[in-house]
């Protein structure tokens, strides 16, 4: 599975967009990118995947650049329950398994 | 609900006793997986299955036992727990029937401390 890059952390103030890089530069045509987020010591929770196009759902929005070299989750308007590790990872569409990194901790601000 | 449920959520033992932590899942999903994470690693897999009495070790799986005898439900047992296996572990399915493995959900977690 390709490798991933995230900042260790990141802040933003309650109600700006997060936005969130990533980093897979070794990425192969048949992966997704996929995003999980964990809460303190909670179960990891999907956000949101993405191939080549652009994606949005109720949680996010994802951004993957034309070469699919690196992508970007968008939290519109972080709220403080937003504050976790996000993880960005690839794999490739057939598979199951995820392999997770150390991800990015977002703190969102008051 | 969908849920993938775990039990016990929090479980203190000692060396050399036998424990099995419980999974469950109601989404009728193929796919199951057992993770441990533990500070500065990550979560890490430990065996997974893809279906009824198909199992696979993952990255860590020394130390551990699975079985897959029914789609809902898989157990991870520890014959014989050591301090090193102390962890926060999570259980996870995917795979519905017929469907795309996209969303993997996750339990709520099984704290362990072996002393």
């Amino acid at each position: 599975d390709a490798k991933t890059t995230q900042p260790p952390s990141m802040d933003c103030a309650e109600g700006r967009a997060a936005n969130l890089p990533c980093n897979h530069s070794t990425i192969s045509g048949n992966e997704y990118v996929y995003w999980y987020r964990q809460i303190h010591s909670q179960g990891p929770q999907y956000i949101i995947h993405g191939l080549k196009n652009n994606e949005t759902n109720e949680m996010a929005s994802l951004i993957i650049t034309e070469d699919r070299k690196s992508s970007t989750l968008i939290l519109p308007h972080a709220t403080l329950r937003d504050t976790a590790v996000y993880y960005c990872i690839v794999r490739p569409g057939t598979a199951s398994k995820l392999t997770f990194g150390t991800g990015t901790r977002l703190q969102v601000t008051l | 609900e969908a849920q993938v449920t775990q039990n016990p959520r929090y479980l203190i033992t000692v060396t050399g006793k036998k424990l099995t932590v419980t999974c469950s899942q109601n989404m009728n999903h193929e796919y199951m997986s057992w993770y441990r994470q533990d500070p500065g690693l990550g979560l890490r897999q430990i065996y997974y299955s893809m279906n009824v009495e198909v199992t696979d070790k993952g990255d860590v799986p020394e130390g551990y036992k699975v079985s897959r005898k029914e789609k809902r439900n898989f157990p991870l047992i520890l014959e014989s727990p050591s301090p090193n296996q102390t962890s926060l572990y999570f259980c996870a399915s995917s795979c519905p029937s017929g469907g795309f493995c996209n969303e993997q959900f996750f339990g709520p977690g099984t704290r362990l401390t072996v002393l």
